[in-house]
């Protein structure tokens, strides 16, 4: 079984309707993320928690929102999603007393808005 | 100038052959550095990290110039395998972990 894993895989949706990502890990670490990767502009960090208590922005977090319900779920909400939130995105864990760095990414979300 | 960059490719490479690559980091400051591989349309994944040394790992070997500001991965003997999109990492420390992704290397190893 994978040790992060999202939900959904696929979704495509209209505009202005709310949607949520969930991203589940068993690894036991603290440290969750949420990225989006568009072509040609990679990687880009939305939010980050380190722990339940904490939550952060990252780079683009303006149109989202998130929620750590616990230590194994961190979900993704576009609150009205538009067109330019088309997207893969991903959920990603650390752990800083593993090894070093090192993210540990799930398969991803596929976002299409129409 | 960005923080992280490559060079995006795509490499097209015949199999067999040896390929290198570079990435460039703006933070004099930073302090570890990784390559990730990213298969199409799947999530990133370590390949390895690189150290002051340089460091190995089968077919990989992994370089670092801090007085240049770059790192390198190259890749001996290469295999249909290999193709893949190869991101360079770099920790810069501040929040977040500090890691800044680079845009990518597409690497196509044609038989």
């Amino acid at each position: 079984d994978a040790d992060v894993t999202q939900t959904p895989r696929n979704r495509i949706t209209k505009t202005g309707k709310r949607i949520m990502l969930e991203c589940s890990q068993t690894k036991g670490h603290d440290r969750m993320y949420w990225y989006r990767q568009d072509p040609g502009l990679g990687l880009r960090l939305i939010y980050y928690s380190f722990d339940v208590k904490d939550i952060n922005k990252g780079e683009i977090s303006d149109g989202y929102s998130v929620s750590r319900q616990a230590q194994a779920k961190f979900s993704l909400s576009l609150e009205s999603a538009i067109p330019n939130q088309t997207a893969l995105y991903f959920c990603a864990t650390s752990d800083p007393r593993g090894v070093p760095d090192t993210q540990y990414f799930g398969p991803g979300t596929r976002l299409t808005v129409l | 100038r960005k923080e992280v960059e490559q060079d995006p490719g795509p490499f097209n490479v015949p199999e067999g052959a040896t390929v290198a690559f570079n990435c460039t980091y703006s933070n004099s400051a930073s302090q570890s550095f990784f390559w990730y591989r990213q298969d199409c349309r799947k999530e990133p994944k370590l390949l390895m990290s690189v150290y002051s040394s340089g460091n190995e790992d089968g077919r990989f070997t992994a370089q670092l110039n801090r007085a240049s500001q770059y790192i390198s991965l190259l890749i001996r003997d290469s295999k249909l395998s290999d193709s893949a999109t190869y991101l360079c990492v770099v920790n810069s420390g501040g929040g977040a972990d500090g890691l800044t992704f680079g845009k990518g290397t597409h690497l196509i190893i044609q038989p």
